[in-house]
């Protein structure tokens, strides 16, 4: 099957520092990926709608200024937290899209846990 | 507005069958997905479904009911390593997956 990759797994930052996380599809090509937040024990929050080669679509109440997303290829979307603050902390998981199918069938990197001291 | 219900919590035994329900109201669909989710790990794609009726696929099958907003994913002969949330997901008019809280499903042996 497809599969994501996510990187780093575990991150653990000051506060005021950014933090940059990788999400590679290492076998398919992604026009597009999802990234969301989870917190402990709730359901996937989509922070944001991430096109190749266009700007991302961010969800209402998602500060785009903070949490940067760059899909500059097919295969690779980053998404960096900027000034870091401890309610950043959160589990944060990115999914792509395999090819332009539209039965929504998403792979999901392996989510990566983000710690703000 | 758009909203899926689900069971915060269900509790089953080894080698028990235990069916999970999903309600739901949306802007439109496009289909229904079923992930499960291990605890601290990303989910995994477990079923789709866009017509009514059951799929069934090993262990775990679903059922969709279009007009009455409805699916349930059930799971036989249930092993440990099951235990686990259960994510419902719709896909509405624009494409969006709508998520459900998830349920978290408990098995004792």
């Amino acid at each position: 099957g497809a599969v994501v990759s996510q990187h780093p797994s575990r991150v653990i930052c000051k506060s005021g520092t950014s933090v940059k996380i990788e999400c590679r599809s290492l076998d398919f090509q992604a026009t597009t990926m999802f990234w969301y937040r989870q917190f402990p024990k709730q359901s996937l929050m989509l922070m944001a709608t991430s096109n190749e080669g266009s700007k991302a679509t961010y969800e209402q109440g998602v500060e785009k200024d903070k949490f940067l997303i760059n899909h500059a290829s097919l295969t690779l979307s980053t998404l960096t937290v900027t000034s870091a603050h401890p309610e950043d902390s959160s589990f944060y998981i990115c999914s792509a899209k395999h090819g332009r199918s539209d039965t929504g069938e998403l792979f999901f990197g392996e989510g990566s846990r983000l710690t703000v001291l | 507005g758009q909203n899926i219900d689900q069971p915060t919590e269900m509790t089953a035994t080894e080698g028990a069958i235990v069916q999970i329900n999903c309600t739901y109201q949306t802007s439109g669909f496009n289909g229904l997905f079923w992930y499960q989710q291990h605890a601290g790990e990303a989910p995994t794609f477990l079923s789709y479904n866009v017509l009514d009726g059951l799929e069934e696929k090993g262990r775990f099958s679903s059922f969709l009911s279009r007009s009455k907003g409805y699916s349930y994913l059930l799971l036989k002969e249930l092993q440990m390593k099951d235990s686990a949330s259960y994510l419902c997901a719709v896909m509405d008019s624009n494409y969006q997956l709508i998520w459900g809280a998830g349920t978290k499903l408990i098995i004792k042996p």
